[in-house]
């Protein structure tokens, strides 16, 4: 049974640029969820995805957004990079909001601003 | 402002001993509350949770003690070994709603020395 899965793993971007990252959920979950962990720091929420519907949002600019497919998988995507975007991004899947609380995440992707 | 505060920041203990990291949290609708363990350049992997309804829940090596009133949680790692080396994460979310978005707190730094 395979796990939450991201790609890529590192990545490396110039400020003004956009970014696009993927999350496959583990199998059987239908709900996405993005986190962003600074160096040292606790991941913090950036949204939640489900039925194809950003579900909830929080506290990150409208340069953040996302999409969700019909298979489940999401992406996350950045607009005009800033060097403070610079953090382990984190993509958690679950079952339905209601259903089941646990959330189980990926292994990340590191994006590095230059 | 919705937070999880956790402590100690880092902590350092022989092989063989318990491990204790502390969390308290403010908003009294929080009703899920798990531990994630994560290691240098990995995602946060879900250890153990609790609810409300009850006080403690072991597994394995691993409890945790809940103190409703007090709006407190604690992780012990009882028989700290090595591989126990990580940095802990509590968080804390309400169910039921349209997102169940975890809350983290900032994190604790565990070194077992052998």
């Amino acid at each position: 049974d395979a796990g939450v899965t991201q790609s890529p793993t590192h990545l490396i971007k110039t400020r003004g640029q956009q970014v696009t990252l993927r999350c496959s959920p583990k199998s059987g979950h239908d709900t996405v969820s993005w986190y962003q962990q600074a160096l040292g720091q606790g991941p913090q929420f950036i949204f939640q995805y489900y039925e194809e519907e950003e579900r909830q949002r929080g506290n990150f600019p409208d340069r953040f957004s996302g999409h969700q497919f019909p298979n489940y998988s999401s992406e996350l995507n950045v607009n005009a990079l800033l060097l403070g975007d610079s953090a382990l991004y984190l993509c958690a899947s679950s079952f339905t909001p209601g259903l089941a609380d646990e959330q189980y995440f990926g292994p990340g992707t590191r994006l590095t601003v230059t | 402002q919705q937070q999880v505060k956790q402590s100690p920041q880092s902590l350092i203990v022989q092989k063989g001993g318990i491990s204790i990291i502390n969390c308290a949290y403010e908003n009294t609708a929080f009703d899920y509350f798990p531990w994630y363990q994560q290691f240098p350049g990995k995602g946060p992997a879900l250890l153990i949770a609790i609810r409300p309804d009850v006080s403690e829940k072991k597994e394995g090596r691993f409890t945790i003690s809940f103190n409703k009133s007090a709006k407190q949680f604690s992780l012990h790692i009882m028989d700290s070994q090595p591989g126990d080396s990580a940095t802990y994460f509590c968080a804390a979310s309400k169910s039921g709603g349209a997102t169940n978005k975890l809350i983290f707190g900032t994190g604790t730094l565990l070194a077992v020395q052998p």
